[in-house]
């Protein structure tokens, strides 16, 4: 069991709200990521870290912003959410470095519904 | 187009039998090919993971297959379980960066009946 933890688990908001996803890990994992899934899809990188202070945007364009100031919390920051985001969050972590197949590990994920 | 093709898209089958899903991929330069089972509304779990030099791997009930070749890749399923009921995730990662970019499946979703 991976010790990776999302909250909260269901949001329901409405439009113009600012929310706060958070994702803490207790393995002490350098390389954080989030990633974003609609029903039926594959997983789409949209924020990773590969330490503190250290943030960079994935793949998938987001308006959200995400902050690394302690190895183990990455919070996910939506400064006014629309229906457009909704969807799930997942937050990962892994450990080693460039070369070695190491696992990433999934929380939970944060079902966000915005109406 | 999605480097990381998984068929079928869903299956159904009953308790007790086998089943098999199958990966085609066309990342490259190739580093290791991942699967994950996802239980509705939880993130992914890992099941098993193979580099370039190992074509098969188990992890209890489920065997994982690849050709590094042909870039494809099975998950073999027996005596399934209605706890098996989940999408598994076919997940590869590339040489070419030091973020080991991740390339994922849609999924398989399988359904195990009683």
């Amino acid at each position: 069991e991976a010790d990776i933890y999302q909250t909260p688990r269901y949001l329901v908001i409405g439009t113009g709200k600012k929310i706060t996803l958070e994702c803490s890990q207790t393995m002490g994992h350098d390389k954080m990521y989030w990633y974003q899934q609609d029903p039926g899809m594959e997983l789409h990188l949209i924020h990773y870290s590969y330490g503190v202070n250290s943030t960079e945007k994935g793949d998938l364009s987001s308006e959200s912003t995400v902050s690394r100031i302690r190895t183990e919390h990455f919070p996910l920051t939506l400064e006014s959410a629309r229906p457009s985001h909704t969807s799930q969050y997942l937050c990962a972590s892994r450990a080693g470095g460039a070369g070695r197949p190491d696992t990433q590990y999934f929380g939970p994920g944060t079902r966000l519904t915005v109406l | 187009k999605n480097q990381v093709e998984q068929s079928p898209q869903s299956l159904i089958i009953l308790e007790g039998k086998n089943c098999t899903l199958q990966c085609n991929y066309t990342v490259s330069p190739f580093s290791n090919l991942r699967w994950y089972k996802q239980d509705t509304g939880r993130g992914p779990v890992s099941l098993t993971i193979m580099t370039f030099s190992e074509n098969t791997k188990s992890n209890g009930r489920y065997t994982a297959t690849l050709d590094a070749d042909t870039k494809q890749s099975s998950l073999h399923i027996t005596a399934s379980q209605l706890s098996d009921s989940a999408s598994y995730i076919c997940v590869v990662s590339d040489r070419g960066s030091t973020l080991g970019r991740l390339y994922f499946g849609r999924g398989t979703q399988l359904t195990v009946w009683p």
